[in-house]
């Protein structure tokens, strides 16, 4: 099977611009969930989604955003650049059967911001 | 609310040596426990997990047991090596897909 994939790899934007960035998810899992990446915060939680909706959010600004399509593929927004936004974002499925499922993480999207 | 507490990196170890990561968690009930491991410039891999108090998750020669009495999931390994340079993260996931991870400790191995 197939991991997750994350497009692009690598990204480099200026302050003020917007970007958006790609997810597929593991076949069959319907789950899936954002996170940032940072030397200072570690990891942190952006959302979930499932079923093309929004489960779970984490407490970051409003510039973002997601969705999810009909075949489970995610992306993410994020509006108005801040050099604070560099960052790796992590992408992870995972199949939401039960307790102790596990997420299965995507290589990531490197973002800079200049 | 829920969370993660690692222990502090780096570490610096000598190939062969015993390895402990500490990690306990503070949650309500009883949430599932995972430690997961990144290698340069790559996604997060699960390592091992473990759904219950007890329980005992392993992989790869490393191991961690589930301890609700001290609210711990501490990451250990007998002899490491060189290829276990890396960054571990503690996590917990709770009901609703929800998971919170620790801040990451990092692993180095001199041969």
């Amino acid at each position: 099977k197939a991991g997750v994939t994350q497009t692009p790899r690598y990204l480099i934007k200026t302050r003020g611009q917007q970007v958006t960035l790609s997810c597929s998810p593991i076949s069959g899992h319907r789950s899936v969930s954002w996170y940032q990446q940072t030397p200072g915060q570690g990891l942190q939680f952006l959302f979930e989604y499932f079923s093309e909706t929004q489960r779970n959010k984490g407490n970051f600004p409003g510039r973002f955003s997601g969705r999810q399509f009909s075949n489970s593929r995610s992306e993410m927004n994020v509006s108005t650049l801040e050099l604070g936004d560099s960052a790796l974002y992590l992408c992870a499925s995972s199949p939401d059967r039960g307790e102790g499922d596990t997420q299965y993480f995507g290589p990531g999207t490197r973002l800079t911001v200049l | 609310g829920d969370s993660v507490t690692q222990m502090e990196g780096p570490v610096t170890l000598s190939e062969e040596a015993f390895l402990t990561i500490n990690c306990t968690y503070t949650a309500t009930g009883y949430p599932s426990l995972f430690w997961y491991v990144q290698y340069p410039g790559e996604g997060l891999q699960l390592l091992l997990k473990a759904t219950k108090a007890d329980d005992k998750g392993s992989n790869k020669g490393f191991e961690a047991t589930y301890r609700k009495e001290t609210t711990s999931f501490h990451l250990e390994k007998g002899s490491v090596q060189v290829s276990d340079s890396a960054v571990y993260f503690c996590a917990l996931r709770r009901t609703g897909n929800q998971f919170y991870f620790g801040t990451g400790t990092s692993l180095t191995v001199i041969p």
